[in-house]
């Protein structure tokens, strides 16, 4: 079956820390991963896909196949990342998104 | 370029009475597709639209159905309310929905079923 997993409901971190948000998917061929993220009284937005390979406000994601996972990692933590984060997949030829549970990220003063 | 916009915003039913949600996507985009959000189950996948078609439905009962029209909205209907429906109901949109296309989420339909 396809599943996203977040471990982590919440995660708390002091600013200038680093941060890993765990993601872990079941999917059995080629899924294409993202992360979403939303802030206090915002839509959810894109963060991050892991075919862009790209790093957005210092976040940065690394696709292991062996491991299943999509960790979302920034070394120095800010306040301003405090918000709701999403690991989401869609399947290579599908049109179904698969989204975890979600994470809070808090990162305090 | 204006975002995905869906209507109403917020809205109270009563169990057993049924309710239209309607999206409009960003100009251009031509895949909508459609989410519930609540507290302990996260964003659990609807429907996805593509000009007109159904192409992809998540495990919900018959009594949630959707459909897009010829300008691309969608609207999204739920019969027989029942308590547990409530939740926020996101819309999102894409250029053609799939692999290598971002979608774009709206601010969502807080549904109260009382």
């Amino acid at each position: 079956a396809q599943r996203v997993t977040q471990p982590e409901k919440l995660l708390s971190v002091f600013k200038g820390a680093p941060v890993e948000l765990k993601c872990n998917y079941s999917y059995s061929g080629s899924p294409e991963l993202f992360w979403y993220v939303q802030y206090s009284r915002q839509r959810l937005q894109l963060l991050l896909r892991h075919i862009s390979r790209e790093s957005i406000k210092g976040f940065t994601a690394d696709l292991n196949k062996g491991e299943t996972s999509f960790h979302l990692k920034k070394p120095f933590a800010q306040e301003e990342d405090s918000a709701m984060y999403y690991c989401a997949l869609i399947s290579l030829g599908g049109y179904k998104y698969i989204f975890g549970t979600g994470t809070r990220l808090k990162v305090l003063a | 370029k204006a975002g995905v916009t869906q209507t109403p915003r917020y809205l109270i039913k009563t169990r057993g009475q049924q309710v239209t949600l309607s999206c409009s996507p960003i100009s251009g985009h031509r895949s909508v597709s459609w989410y519930q959000q609540t507290p302990g189950q996260g964003l659990q996948f609807l429907f996805e639209y593509f000009s007109e078609t159904q192409r992809n439905k998540g495990n919900f009962p018959g009594r949630f159905s959707g459909r897009q029209f010829s300008n691309s909205r969608s609207e999204m209907n739920v019969s027989t309310l029942e308590l547990g429906d409530s939740a926020l109901y996101l819309c999102a949109s894409s250029l053609e929905g799939g692999v290598g296309n971002t979608i774009y989420f709206g601010e969502g339909s807080w549904l109260t079923v009382v």
